[in-house]
């Protein structure tokens, strides 16, 4: 049980372009999802909350208006990264808090590449 | 507020070796502590938690860790390495007042040698 997947596991595209990617709770609902960033070879940097039917919380540096995240049901909560540029390029993780508070299920991730 | 240091950045070991890796972390309130897996291309796997009671925790694929409330520690630890253990492992704490918030430490690279 808890699994969380998301889709595409890769997607490469042309500068200006906007991409989205899905994250899924499969088998349980979550009224929290977190979106996370990584860089090769760093550690993961907390990007938004999002929580089902409201606005997500972004964290500090993070640019709301390019980083646009939805989370209309308890089972989907979707990042599009608007206008792409070569920087935005980096591997994506999403994750859905389970019915305990402290429990945090990771997707598989989402490697973005803007060329 | 919280942070999660691991000292060692990358640790290689020879297989069927007994390896350590480290973790200190530091908050001013109580926390539940995690480690987690990541394999290559691929999302956080949580190899153990600890959220009170005993101090030795024991979790998925043989490893286990010891939480030192004197020292701010918890240590990962696993008796004999296989090759299939090489990966990224993560240190991370969630405070209790904001148990939905992970504060992940920098990584620890585990690279078997046969």
């Amino acid at each position: 049980g808890a699994v969380v997947s998301q889709h595409p596991s890769w997607v490469i595209c042309k500068s200006g372009t906007s991409v989205k990617i899905e994250c899924r709770s499969l088998d349980f609902q979550a009224t929290t999802m977190f979106w996370y960033r990584q860089f090769p070879k760093q550690s993961l940097m907390l990007m938004a909350t999002s929580n089902e039917g409201s606005k997500a919380t972004y964290e500090q540096g993070v640019e709301k208006d390019k980083f646009l995240i939805n989370h209309a049901s308890l089972t989907l909560s979707t990042l599009t990264v608007t206008s792409a540029h070569p920087e935005d390029s980096s591997f994506y993780i999403c994750s859905a808090m389970g019915p305990k508070v402290y429990e945090q299920y990771f997707g598989p991730g989402t490697r973005l590449t803007v060329t | 507020a919280q942070s999660v240091t691991q000292l060692d950045s990358q640790v290689p070991v020879f297989e069927e070796a007994p390896v350590e890796l480290r973790c200190n972390y530091s908050s001013s309130v109580s926390v539940y502590l995690f480690w987690y897996v990541q394999y290559p291309n691929q999302g956080l796997q949580l190899l153990l938690k600890y959220l009170s009671g005993s101090t030795l925790v024991k979790g998925i694929n043989g490893f286990e860790a010891e939480f030192n409330k004197s020292q701010t520690s918890f240590h990962l630890r696993k008796p004999s390495v296989h090759i299939s253990d090489t990966a990224e492992y993560f240190c991370a704490v969630t405070p209790y007042s904001s148990a939905s918030k992970i504060i992940f430490g920098s990584g620890t690279r585990l690279s078997i040698r046969p």
